[in-house]
């Protein structure tokens, strides 16, 4: 079994839909993140969480929230969608060890929004 | 504006070939890391660099940290289909809160 999983893989919306993304993973890890992936962009910071009581804004919030529900859970919510929202999501978490933290990334959810 | 440039963005080559993938920032990092990403998959982490002028092998690449701490390379030695990828890198330190940004990606395919 996968140590990161993301549901749903796929994901067709319409503007102004609420949808949720959740990932949910095996490894134990405490720290949490949402990306968001564009052609060109590479990966973008969301949200990220280091405990189930933390949770902190990355460098594109705006238009999302999140929820830790558990230290295996880390849910992604867009409140209104838009299209501009049409991106490869993913949820990571990751380990501490020392200066270099390694980070464990789920398959992603490919999500539309029309 | 990206705080990680990654060059070139798109490299096709044959099989065979050397290869150098280039990710620069105006910005210092503490710790800088290669990804690779496979179509439908996410990012696997290959290498982490720590110190200014590191350099790490793994197998047939090569990884350096530049003396500044403000670039890096990747370098892959006569390159396999396998290699195919998209490569990433990300930088943490002071300027990034201590959380890794990621670099515009770079898409490499090997032709057999």
């Amino acid at each position: 079994d996968a140590d990161v999983t993301q549901t749903p893989r796929n994901r067709i919306t319409k503007t102004g839909k609420r949808i949720m993304l959740e990932c949910s993973q095996t490894k134990g890890h405490d720290r949490m993140y949402w990306y968001r992936q564009d052609p060109g962009l590479g990966l973008r910071l969301i949200y990220y969480s280091f405990d189930v009581k933390d949770i902190n804004k990355g460098e594109i919030s705006d238009g999302y929230s999140v929820s830790r529900q558990a230290q295996a859970k880390f849910s992604l919510s867009l409140e209104s969608a838009i299209p501009n929202q049409t991106a490869l999501y993913f949820c990571a978490t990751s380990d501490l060890q020392g200066a270099g933290e390694t980070q464990y990334f789920g398959p992603g959810t490919r999500l539309l929004v029309l | 504006t990206q705080l990680l440039e990654q060059s070139p963005q798109f490299l096709s080559i044959q099989e065979g070939e050397n290869l150098t993938v280039y990710c620069n920032s105006s910005s210092v990092f503490s710790s800088l890391q290669w990804y690779r990403q496979e179509p439908g998959e996410g990012p696997v982490l290959l290498v982490t660099v720590v110190t200014g002028g590191e350099v790490k092998k793994l197998k047939r690449l090569t990884f350096q940290f530049g003396d500044a701490r403000k670039d890096s390379s990747l370098h892959i030695t006569a390159a396999q289909p396998g290699d195919t990828g998209l490569y990433l890198c990300a930088g943490a330190g002071a300027n990034t809160g201590n959380q890794f940004y990621f670099g515009t990606g770079t898409s490499l395919t090997v032709i057999p």
